[in-house]
């Protein structure tokens, strides 16, 4: 069975600074693996997805994520926090002989001022 | 419809009673998932429908809680004889048959408070 574990339920950066939201997963198959975001009192969105056909994905609002088999990751990054980044971001995989979508517990991401 | 489209957007029932949750699902999508957003918990997985497939209950807390699915579109979960610690917000999510990299599409949710 598929899992992911999200690092970190808070991660604080300041406006402008590098976004890093760690991600890893457990499948005994290439895995499908998706980012969304959640912003205050809206539903879930979809930021990126891997599907194998590029280790560095490439999303909306700026963000990207690479693939990384040997560390069996998939960490989502920004260069430069805008403060209308802040919301919960959740890691899901798909795969590994089930066809649901696994998620994590989620990231709330706090922009400092 | 455009979108994933769950009613009603809030409900307050009290403990003891019986809820239904309803979830129109984007039209022509064979998947449908619902999920549990708790404070702190992220998303708990609750069942899966795909197409005519018997369902993934594996989710359901306990068996007051049962979903269906009818004529493959609209969903309903119930939740009967509710309790205080059912108050959470539930999310569906739709997905189109077929490839395993399609993602899901996400409704508002159902924020359930039990008094």
């Amino acid at each position: 069975a598929q899992s992911v574990t999200q690092l970190g339920s808070h991660v604080s950066v300041s406006e402008g600074a590098l976004v890093l939201l760690r991600c890893n997963y457990s499948s005994s198959v290439p895995p499908y693996l998706f980012w969304y975001v959640q912003y205050p009192n809206q539903g879930l969105q979809l930021l990126l997805k891997y599907t194998s056909a590029a280790t560095l994905v490439k999303g909306i609002n700026g963000f990207e994520a690479e693939f990384k088999k040997s560390e069996t990751s998939f960490h989502l990054t920004k260069p430069s926090a805008h403060m209308r980044d802040a919301a919960e971001y959740f890691c899901a995989v798909r795969g590994g002989g089930a066809d649901g979508l696994t998620f994590g517990k989620g990231t709330h991401l706090i922009i400092q001022p | 419809g455009a979108g994933v489209s769950q009613s009603p957007s809030n409900k307050v029932t009290e403990k003891g009673k019986d809820v239904e949750l309803r979830c129109d699902p984007i039209s022509g999508h064979t998947a449908l998932y619902w999920y549990r957003q708790s404070l702190g918990q992220g998303l708990e997985f609750l069942i899966y429908f795909q197409g005519n497939s018997a369902p993934d209950k594996s989710g359901l807390p306990s068996d007051r809680f049962s979903a269906e699915r009818t004529g493959g579109s609209v969903s309903t979960l119930t939740i009967q004889r509710t309790q205080q610690e059912d108050s959470a917000v539930y999310l569906c999510a739709s997905s189109p048959q077929g490839s395993m990299n399609t993602e899901a599409f996400f409704g508002q949710g159902t924020r359930l408070t039990v008094v």
